[in-house]
């Protein structure tokens, strides 16, 4: 089975800030992997698929790149309602998500 | 647009077995190449994909829950169901289905339901 890493698991960052979150898969998986943002409470938002496509809809800070076995998912500048959690996705399996806090 | 609702008790006893409906509307659940998911996720802790059901009725199941994993699909009331068989506390969560409208990804979510399992 192939296994998701992200990290880190959580960071601290301020309004403005540039972030960038991280997914490693075991092995290759070409472009076959989403990104989701999940708030409390909520379930979770699709806002990149295929690595690197934007869904309808989410704010172009968002963008996502990789391929094979390494991914990211940036926030070119954090925005206050961006404070949520973000998981990878690839196929039938979750990375283990990324809590991005207010510092 | 898709709209999914969850539904089905929100206790259950050790080793009975969960019972969840996702009705589906703004669209119908037998057109279109989707796959209908169910996914859940402990308190505090990631998501686990449970399963998928095509609109023909083939499915596709964790195999980490092994055979416990019942996904049903009732076209003429547009929704699908779950059923989790022999369930311990492990399996409390949330859970939630969702569309997959092919490529793997997940696009519509349900707003989730609180299983709790315990006597």
């Amino acid at each position: 089975d192939i296994q998701m890493t992200q990290s880190p698991s959580s960071l601290s960052a301020s309004v403005g800030d540039r972030v960038t979150i991280t997914c490693r898969a075991s092995q290759s998986i070409s472009n076959y992997l989403n990104w989701y943002q999940q708030k409390p409470g909520k379930a979770p938002k699709l806002l990149i698929y295929a690595a690197s496509s934007l869904q309808s809809g989410v704010p172009s800070r968002f963008s996502g790149s990789g391929s094979g076995t390494d991914f990211t998912l940036t926030i070119s500048s954090l925005q206050p309602e961006d404070f949520a959690t973000y998981f990878c996705q690839q196929s039938f399996t979750f990375g283990g998500g990324t809590k991005v806090e207010i510092k | 647009q898709v709209q999914l609702q969850e539904s089905g008790p929100g206790l259950v006893k050790p080793s009975q077995t969960l019972s969840l409906t996702c009705a589906v509307s703004g669209g119908s659940i037998s057109s279109g190449d989707y796959y209908w998911n169910w996914i859940r996720q402990p308190a505090g802790k990631g998501l686990e994909w449970i399963g998928r059901i095509y609109s023909s009725g083939s499915t596709n199941n964790n195999p980490s829950l092994k055979s416990r994993v019942t996904i049903s699909v009732d076209t003429s009331k547009n929704q699908f169901s779950l059923k989790l068989s022999s369930v311990t506390a492990a399996d409390t969560a949330v859970y939630y289905c969702a569309r997959d409208p092919g490529g793997r990804l997940l696009d519509y979510w349900g707003q989730g339901t609180l299983v709790t399992v315990s006597s």
